[in-house]
């Protein structure tokens, strides 16, 4: 079980748009349609934002999208806000009834 | 509203044993895979252990395998992870989360400090 790759830090101005990816293997990104992504402000618990791959729970705004390709994964936020500024996790199901987290990426917007 | 509430934690002392709950006051609890999740300080998300919504199916992170345990007692509404041979990289707050459109929701997790 290995970590899922993403970059440390991501930054962009107020209404630009980022992307932040997410490297897994065929064992796990690449073999199920069960990526999802969380966000967690300082000191909260973390919150779902996309999930199995480009799905977006109720009350999610549609400022956030997820994809796959292959072996990895991306979040994608357009019109960014101050109150995007987060720590954001991919995870994926990685088979045997077993998951991943990625390491984790701090978006700052300046 | 607050859904999930995790409890248990505590100062242990290494290779001593802890037992964590979480009580879901939310409804169909026994329709869905329950998680823990766990979070060293300044670190990130690690997923620790899952089982599903009859306790058919559990899965463990190698990291915790033959030491902690995952179970759940749908009657109660409850998650426990029990916790053994207890090391100083299990210090962590420890979250439950349902498996329902992703981990979601996450209760605010408690907190686990493993030192002598």
């Amino acid at each position: 079980q290995s970590t899922l790759t993403q970059p440390a830090s991501v930054s962009g101005s107020p209404g630009q748009s980022i992307t932040i990816s997410c490297t897994g293997t065929s064992s796990d990104v690449g073999s199920y349609n069960l990526v999802s992504w969380y966000q967690q402000h300082p000191g909260k618990a973390p919150k779902v934002i996309t999930y199995e791959g480009n799905k977006r729970p109720s009350g999610v705004s549609n400022r956030f999208s997820g994809s796959k390709s292959g072996n990895s994964a991306s979040l994608t936020i357009s019109g960014l806000q101050a109150e995007d500024e987060a720590d954001y996790y991919c995870c994926s199901y990685a088979g045997s009834s077993t998951w991943v987290f990625g390491g984790g990426t701090k978006l700052t917007v300046l | 509203e607050v859904q999930l509430v995790e409890s248990g934690g505590g100062l242990v002392q290494p290779g001593r044993s802890l037992r964590l709950s979480c009580v879901d006051s939310g409804f169909n609890f026994d329709d869905y895979a329950m998680h823990w999740v766990r979070q060293a300080p300044g670190k990130g998300l690690e997923w620790v252990s899952g089982i599903s919504w009859n306790s058919g199916t559990i899965g463990y992170a190698d990291s915790v395998k033959g030491r902690f345990t995952i179970s759940r007692d749908n009657a109660k509404n409850s998650l426990y992870l029990q916790m053994n041979s207890l090391r100083a990289e299990d210090t962590a707050l420890y979250y439950c989360a349902k498996e329902a459109y992703g981990f979601d929701p996450w209760g605010q997790g408690t907190l686990v400090t493993v030192s002598s």
